[in-house]
């Protein structure tokens, strides 16, 4: 099984700045990695697929990067309806497997 | 507009079973592999279980393999997850998901095992 290990657990920033988010594979997932947004009460929310890849309707600030092992969401300037919980994904192999998730909070 | 909304969650007590639906329109259902991704209270997300587009393919999380059954009929536009020797490490909200990129989930349903 993938493990995927997400750093910083938490992240306390303030609206207008920049957020880096990261996300480690125990072994290489090749490109296929994909970020979510969930906020409470709420479903998940697909933001970036194939590792930099928007899905539809997502705003130009959300950007992914990286590839076998290494992978970065970055937010360019933090919006307030970007305060969430962020999660990534692999489907390299089964099981798909999800990071533990990075929470972005208001500081 | 894809639409995906899960029903049959509730109270069931340990050992029991329950079987989930979730309704799904607004796409070619019969053209995309569907999934369940399950949610543990103040937990993170778990992957439970896949279905190619045509049935052919099934895949299950080794924590419920031999207890959960998934599948789909095009015809109604469904896919299900039954599920069986419910445990209460099973309780959850669990997510019906569309497609290989898990790219549209539907709001959930909760799924509770106790006693």
């Amino acid at each position: 099984e993938i493990v995927l290990t997400q750093s910083p657990a938490t992240l306390s920033l303030s609206p207008g700045e920049r957020a880096t988010l990261s996300c480690r594979a125990s072994q290489s997932v090749s490109y296929y990695l994909a970020w979510y947004q969930q906020k409470p009460g709420q479903a998940p929310r697909l933001l970036i697929y194939d590792a930099s890849n928007r899905a539809t309707g997502i705003p130009a600030r959300f950007s992914g990067s990286g590839s076998g092992t290494d992978f970065t969401l970055t937010i360019s300037r933090l919006e307030p309806e970007d305060f969430a919980v962020y999660s990534c994904q692999q489907r390299s192999n089964w099981p798909l497997t999800f990071g533990g998730g990075t929470k972005v909070e208001i500081k | 507009e894809v639409q995906l909304v899960e029903s049959g969650g509730g109270l069931v007590k340990p050992g029991g079973s329950l079987r989930l639906s979730c309704a799904a329109s607004g796409f070619t259902f019969s053209g995309y592999s569907m999934n369940w991704v399950r949610q543990a209270p103040g937990k993170g997300l778990e992957w439970v279980s896949s279905i190619s587009s045509t049935g052919s393919y099934i895949y299950y999380a080794d924590s419920v393999k031999g207890r959960f059954t998934i599948s789909r009929d095009s015809a109604k536009k469904s896919l299900y997850l039954q599920m069986n020797s419910l445990r209460a490490e099973d309780t959850a909200v669990y997510y019906c998901v569309l497609g290989s990129n898990l790219d549209y989930w539907g709001q959930g349903t909760l799924v509770t095992v106790s006693s």
